[in-house]
This record gives C-alpha cells, structure tokens and sequence, in this order.
C-alpha cells in the first residue's frame, strides 16, 4: 500500500532551526510537496521537489532522496507564527496526491 | 499565484436538509478538481476527484448518492452534501489543479465548515 510517514507533533524555540522529516512508500512518484496549514485553514503551498536535492526559498528549504524515498523541510529563524501543521504530499503515478498525516509544529518563546 | 475561491465560508443548517459548497478557479482553467474533508486534528482526507465534463471518481467509503459532485465548467465545481446529518460537520476543502501547469501543484479553496445541528 500507500504510505507516508513524518513526526505526529514537535516542539522548538523561537529563533531557532527545525527539520521535519518525511518517509513515503508509494506507486510511482511524479514530485513531493509541502504545505503549510494553519488551524481551521486550508493549506498554503510552500515547495515542491522532483529532483534530488535541496530547494531554498528565504526560511524554509526542502530536500529530496528519491532512492531513500526521503524529504525534510527545514525551517530556520523560527518565528511565532509558523506554528501550524506541516503536510507532506507525493504525487504518484496516477497524478493523485497522497497526504501524510501532518506534524504539527509548536514554537515556543 | 493561482487562486480558488469556495463559497459559502461557513454553513449551519438543520439535520436533514441539503447543502451545496461551490469552488471556482479564479485565474485559471482546471480540468480537474478535488473534494477533500478534514475533521479536527485530523489529516485531509481525499473524497472524490471532480473532471471537467465527466463523471467524479470516488474515494473507497465515500457514499456518492450523498455527497454529489458537479464539474460543468473549467472554472467551477460544487459539491452538495444530501440530506446532512450532525457526523458530515466537517471542513470541506476544494483544491484545483492548473492544466498548464507543469507543477502539477493544486492550489486550495478557503475551505468551507459545515455544522449539522
């Protein structure tokens, strides 16, 4: 079957770096994605990796092993605000994206 | 970047009746669309997935008889919840994929909450 893992919650301080993981076993890939969800809203995109790597943009960056069938979003200089849930997605070879469960991030002072 | 809209934000009706919750791609054309529900603390769970001209393709234990699925338009879907009861108060959360775009990304809906009394 199906399957994607990453962390049910984590904890981290203001200021500072916080890596989320994201292990997946599916049918085919065509591409992971991570979203942001605040609690009662839908989720706000945040990258998209195809390829092996690391993709930056400003904060955040997510990594990509397509042979470990592995993703981390790392987040840096952590501000009160980026408490909410982080959604790991892969879409597989159907183009259906198949969701993990969400961590749920909690910055703390 | 791409935008859905959903409407109505947020409903309250009475057990028993029906609700129907629009999405529309606003700035561009999506061949295909997504009905997802989230209950609280929970993950979005895929319903069905809404193509432009044909009929939806249900997820396993979605009953389709309840929840009808409308996709008579590039730019717009709408899901009616059928005779509701208090177990569908949920939020409701469309997404819409963009035809050209190579992302294959889906961009989300505000997401609509349904309460049931």
């Amino acid at each position: 079957g199906q399957n994607i893992d990453q962390p049910t919650e984590m904890t981290a301080t203001e200021g500072a770096i916080v890596q989320i993981n994201c292990t997946y076993q599916t049918s085919g890939f065509n591409g992971l994605f991570w979203y942001q969800q605040h609690a009662g809203e839908a989720p706000t995109f945040l990258s998209y990796n195809v390829l092996d790597g690391l993709e930056e943009k400003g904060r955040f960056s997510s990594f990509l092993s397509r042979s470990k069938g592995y993703s981390y979003l790392l987040l840096k200089e952590l501000q009160m605000k980026d408490s909410a849930s982080y959604l790991c997605a892969v879409l597989d070879s159907n183009y259906q994206l198949i969701w993990g469960a969400g961590t749920k991030l909690i910055i703390k002072p | 970047g791409a935008v859905v809209s959903q409407h109505p934000s947020r409903v309250i009706c009475k057990s028993g009746t029906s609700v129907k919750i629009e999405c529309r791609s606003l700035d561009f054309q999506a061949t295909t669309m997504f009905w997802y529900r989230q209950f609280p603390k929970q993950s979005l769970m895929l319903m069905a997935t809404s193509n432009e001209g044909s009929k939806a393709t249900y997820e396993q234990g979605v009953e389709k008889d309840k929840f009808l699925i409308n996709h008579a338009s590039l730019t717009l879907s709408t899901l009616t919840v059928t005779s509701a009861h208090p177990e569908d108060s949920s939020f409701y959360i469309c997404s819409a994929r963009d035809s050209g775009n190579s992302y294959n990304e889906q961009f989300f809906g505000p997401g609509t909450r349904l309460t049931v009394l």
